[in-house]
């Protein structure tokens, strides 16, 4: 099945700026998604559309894309933004959602 | 404001089968679908599929086809998923989430807004 490409793991430091990559062939076809997951926590849709951050999501965390490849920045990273997070978008029949395997983020 | 909330954890022995539900609220329940996401421990996320509340339309993923069954019911504003025939593969974290896809092909439309909590399904002898 279509899977999307993500590092398994970024580490930085508090205040840093961390930026998660997501790639897969059908990208340039289609909107990316992205989710934060924390333990116990209902996940958090973060960025939709590629771009477009909802109501209620800090404005550090944004997304952009290039390509085949986008990416999620999260500038001035704090401590609570430890977790794991998804990408997501369209597989390349474009009727069923694909996921990335995921990203923890560790800040140090 | 708009939210899922899913039923409590199951432990169940292989074989048997499990139903999940998820009562929404906070929006008219037929203006969005519902995706079934999973996550097995240690792994990634897993898209099962997914129903609208507004025709009853429905898709599984190729490799549960058989085994899970969505269902909606527009009265309650309350969906469900039923899997069948367990084994200890299905032991996850079951979240339900609102899909942005109503009916249709859903051509490039699947996407979550919002998510349930979660609920675990521990299938062990």
């Amino acid at each position: 099945s279509y899977e999307l490409t993500q590092p398994p793991s970024v580490s930085v430091s508090p205040g840093q700026t961390a930026t998660i990559t997501c790639s897969g062939d059908a990208m340039p076809m289609h909107h990316a998604y992205w989710y934060q997951l924390k333990p116990g926590q209902a996940p958090i849709l973060l960025i939709y559309k590629g771009t477009e951050r909802p109501s209620g999501i800090p404005e550090r965390f944004s997304g952009s894309r290039s390509g085949t490849t986008v990416t999620l920045t999260v500038s001035g990273v704090l401590a609570e933004d430890a977790a794991d997070y998804y990408c997501q978008s369209a597989d390349t029949s474009g009727t069923s959602p694909a996921f990335g395997g995921g990203t923890k983020l560790t800040v140090l | 404001q708009v939210q899922l909330v899913q039923s409590g954890g199951e432990v169940k022995k292989p074989g048997a089968s499990v139903k999940v539900s998820c009562e929404a609220s906070g929006y008219t329940f037929s203006d969005y679908g519902i995706s079934w996401v999973r996550q097995a421990p240690g792994q990634g996320l897993e898209w099962m599929g997914w129903i609208s509340p507004y025709n009853g339309q429905s898709k599984y993923v190729q490799k549960l086809q058989g085994r899970v069954t969505m269902a909606t019911d527009t009265s309650t504003s309350t969906a469900y998923m039923e899997l069948r025939s367990l084994t200890s593969d299905d032991t996850a974290i079951y979240y339900c989430a609102r899909d942005e896809c109503t009916g249709g092909s859903c051509y490039g439309l699947h996407w979550f807004d919002t998510w349930g909590q979660g609920t675990l399904v521990t299938v062990s002898s």
